[in-house]
C-alpha cells in the first residue's frame, strides 16, 4: 500500500537550517509529483511547494520563495525539502503529499513532522 | 492567486442528520476541486477529488457537487466517526494550490 514518511523536524533557532525527508513507498515514486503542505498550529492548511515528477519544475509558496528548496532522489524514493532562514512563522507540522500531476488533487499524505523555529 | 472561502466556519450537529458544507473559488476552477477530512492529530485524508468523485474507501454517504465557482460536500447522515475539519483545495490554477479555511464538524 501506499505510505508516505516524513523525518527531520525538531526545535531549531531562528535563521538556521534544517532539511526534511519524506520517505516513500508502495508505488513509483519517479511517476508522481509531490508537494509539502504544512500546518501552523491551530490553523489551516497553507501549500507549500511542488516539484514535478522528473524533477524538471519547482513551485514555491511565495512565503518561502528563496528561503526554501525541494528536491527529490527518485534511487532512495525520497522527497527533501531544505529550510533555510528559518523564522518563527515557519513554525508547523509539515506534509509530504502526493499529487500525479499539477493538475491533480492530493490523494496521499504522510502523518507529518513537526518544525518548531526558537527565536 | 484563487482565494477558497468556506462556510460555516463550525457546524454543530447530531448523528444521523444531514450536513452541507459550502466552498466558494474567487475564479473558476473547474470542476478542479478535491475535499479533505482531518482529525485532530493526523494527516488529512482525501474525501472527494474532480468535485463529485469519492475517494477509495470513502463511503457513499459523503457526497460533493458543483462546477465553476460554487462547490457543496454533503453527508447525508452524520456518523459519530465524521467529526473533524472540512477543508476545499483548488488545482486549477496554479501556484498556489490554495485551501480553503476550514469547516469543523462538530457532533452533538
Amino acid at each position: 500500500q501506499v505510505q508516505l514518511a516524513e523525518s527531520g523536524g525538531g526545535v531549531v533557532q531562528s535563521g538556521r537550517s534544517l532539511r526534511l525527508s519524506c520517505v516513500v513507498s508502495g508505488f513509483t515514486f519517479s511517476s508522481y509529483g509531490m508537494h509539502w503542505v504544512r500546518q501552523a498550529p491551530g490553523k489551516g492548511l497553507e501549500w507549500v511547494t511542488f516539484i514535478w515528477f522528473d524533477g524538471s519544475k519547482q513551485y514555491y509558496a511565495e512565503s518561502v520563495k528563496g528561503r526554501f528548496t525541494v528536491s527529490r532522489d527518485d534511487s532512495k524514493n525520497t522527497l527533501y525539502l531544505q529550510m533555510d532562514g528559518l523564522r518563527a512563522e515557519d513554525t508547523a507540522v509539515y506534509y509530504c503529499a502526493r499529487g500525479r500531476l499539477a493538475r491533480s488533487h492530493f490523494d496521499y499524505w504522510g502523518q507529518g513532522t513537526l518544525v518548531t523555529v526558537s527565536s | 492567486e484563487i482565494v477558497m472561502t468556506q462556510s460555516p466556519a463550525t457546524l454543530s450537529v447530531s448523528p444521523g442528520e444531514r450536513l452541507t458544507l459550502s466552498c466558494r473559488a474567487s475564479q473558476s476552477v473547474s470542476i478542479n476541486l478535491a475535499w479533505y477530512q482531518q482529525k485532530p492529530g493526523q494527516a488529512p485524508r482525501l474525501l472527494i477529488y474532480g468535485a463529485s468523485t469519492r475517494a477509495t474507501g470513502i463511503p457513499d454517504r459523503f457526497s460533493g457537487s458543483g462546477s465553476g465557482t460554487e462547490f457543496t460536500l454533503t453527508i447525508s447522515s452524520l456518523q459519530s466517526e465524521d467529526f473533524g475539519v472540512y477543508y476545499c483545495q483548488q488545482f486549477n490554477s496554479w501556484p498556489p494550490w490554495t485551501f480553503g479555511q476550514g469547516t469543523k464538524v462538530e457532533i452533538k
